[in-house]
């Protein structure tokens, strides 16, 4: 059971917006920022966003996050087929970073 | 190029103990938090434990705890996790990870390819 409530799966068509969401409580989430990261299949998992809404450098503005209260949202637009991966949301949580479950997307 | 390299891993029985490292190349390893961080077979991921810049500020998530010691030598530009009373649950890829921050309460920016730990019987 993960602290942070992500949905286990997402899908899309190519060229839909799609929108991953994830759930915490006021000792994460509440009170800190969150971190997304992509985890396409076979390969190291990658930062994606970090700071609620902040793109690391080579990452396309397709992706976009946000966050309000305890709840944070990754949005993927203009979906494109190598956008199929896991996503994970993270944050930090009194002494650790906790993780999402994980939310497996499929490009249809 | 900045890199972590992790080794270490291997198939061991339950109750065993493995010794993971991970080096770094390409960035002042002392000013960066480090993490390990596993992915179970068909679970997602778990940080395993945190180390500060210096050591002198570390965490581990409670599954590992008493279990599990991570710390790092900065003159050698490497990251380590001792593993002991290794249960079948533990078995999953250890990736060791970058922090953005000296702290442990940062973005993991870098990461390694992954380790294999195996344990079973």
């Amino acid at each position: 059971q993960s602290v942070l409530t992500q949905p286990p799966s997402a899908s899309g068509t190519p060229g839909q917006r799609v929108i991953i969401s994830c759930s915490g409580d006021t000792s994460n989430i509440g009170r800190n920022t969150v971190n997304w990261y992509q985890q396409l299949p076979g390969a190291a998992p990658k930062l994606l966003m970090y700071n609620n809404n902040q793109r690391p450098s080579g990452v396309p503005d397709r992706f976009s996050g946000s966050k309000s209260g305890t709840s944070a949202s990754l949005a993927i637009s203009g979906l494109q087929s190598e956008d199929e991966a896991d996503y994970y949301c993270a944050a930090w949580d009194d002494s650790l970073t906790v993780f999402g479950g994980g939310t497996k997307l499929t490009v249809l | 190029e900045v890199q972590l390299v992790e080794s270490g891993g291997d198939l061991v029985q339950p109750g065993r103990s493995l010794r993971l490292s991970c080096v770094a190349s390409g960035f002042i390893f002392d000013d960066y938090a480090m993490h390990w961080v596993r992915l179970p077979p068909g679970k997602g991921l778990e940080l395993v434990a945190s180390i500060s810049w210096n050591g002198d500020i570390t965490g581990y998530t409670d599954a590992v705890k008493g279990r599990f010691t991570i710390s790092r030598d900065n003159a050698k530009n490497s990251l380590f996790l001792q593993m002991s009373s290794l249960r079948p649950d533990d078995t999953a890829f250890y990736y060791c990870a970058r922090d953005t921050n000296w702290d442990i309460n940062g973005a993991f920016d870098i990461w390694g390819q992954g380790t294999l730990v195996t344990v079973s019987s």
